[in-house]
């Protein structure tokens, strides 16, 4: 266990659904991140929270909504989303602050676009 | 331009061997560098982390090396398991805060 939990881990769904990814964390920490994992690819930094607001967006389309609540818990939401958007979603925290250290992953939710 | 590189991509080893794994990286500025294992289906999870002033540290059958002139690390395993088979990723922490660089994993299949 990590202290970090994401539901669901499975997801299928077609284009035209529309779906929502959990992530909660129990660390205490303040910095919350979604990444993509495509096969062969690096890991994909698509956003980042801290304290609740968010730091970053990088250049992700508009079909993924983030909503970070408070500082324990992220969603990503899914809307006409591609199959090329059929991937491995890891959430992961960290503490915050310039040198933040160590990341701790979720189990990831995979995503299947139909 | 911030990278990471790993080599090799994927390896292949028999249950006892040893095998060491590259990571090459050019961020700056350098806060520290972390091996994670990951499981297929499952996250990342640290395996050990470098600082600028260490140049060695052992995690069980896990030893990491830094050589912070040239940028190079790597992670050594000892005694191989057939649970060792995973993806090993090394990630790179800018001194700039929350930014890290991942490399793309090396895949290690343990076979007995």
């Amino acid at each position: 266990e990590t202290g970090v939990t994401q539901t669901p881990r499975h997801l299928v769904m077609g284009m035209t659904n529309k779906k929502s990814l959990k992530c909660e964390q129990h660390l205490g920490h303040n910095a919350m991140y979604w990444y993509k994992q495509s096969a062969k690819k690096p890991l994909e930094l698509m956003f980042v929270y801290n304290f609740k607001e968010q730091t970053e967006n990088n250049s992700v389309p508009s079909r993924f909504s983030p909503e970070c609540p408070n500082s324990s818990h992220l969603f990503l939401h899914l809307h006409t989303l591609q199959p090329e958007d059929s991937a491995l979603y890891l959430c992961a925290s960290s503490s915050a602050g310039p040198d933040t250290g160590e990341l701790f992953f979720g189990e990831g939710s995979r995503l299947t676009v139909l | 331009k911030n990278q990471v590189e790993q080599s090799p991509q994927s390896l292949i080893i028999l249950e006892g061997k040893n095998c060491t794994l590259q990571c090459n990286y050019t961020v700056s500025p350098f806060s520290n560098l972390r091996w994670y294992k990951q499981d297929t289906g499952r996250g990342p999870v640290s395996l050990t982390i470098m600082t600028f002033s260490e140049n060695t540290k052992s995690n069980g059958r896990y030893t990491a090396t830094l050589d912070a002139d040239t940028k190079q690390s790597s992670l050594h395993i000892t005694a191989s398991q057939l649970s060792d088979s995973a993806s090993y990723i090394c990630v790179v922490s800018a001194n700039t805060g929350n930014q890290f660089y991942f490399g793309t994993g090396t895949s290690l299949t343990v076979i007995p």
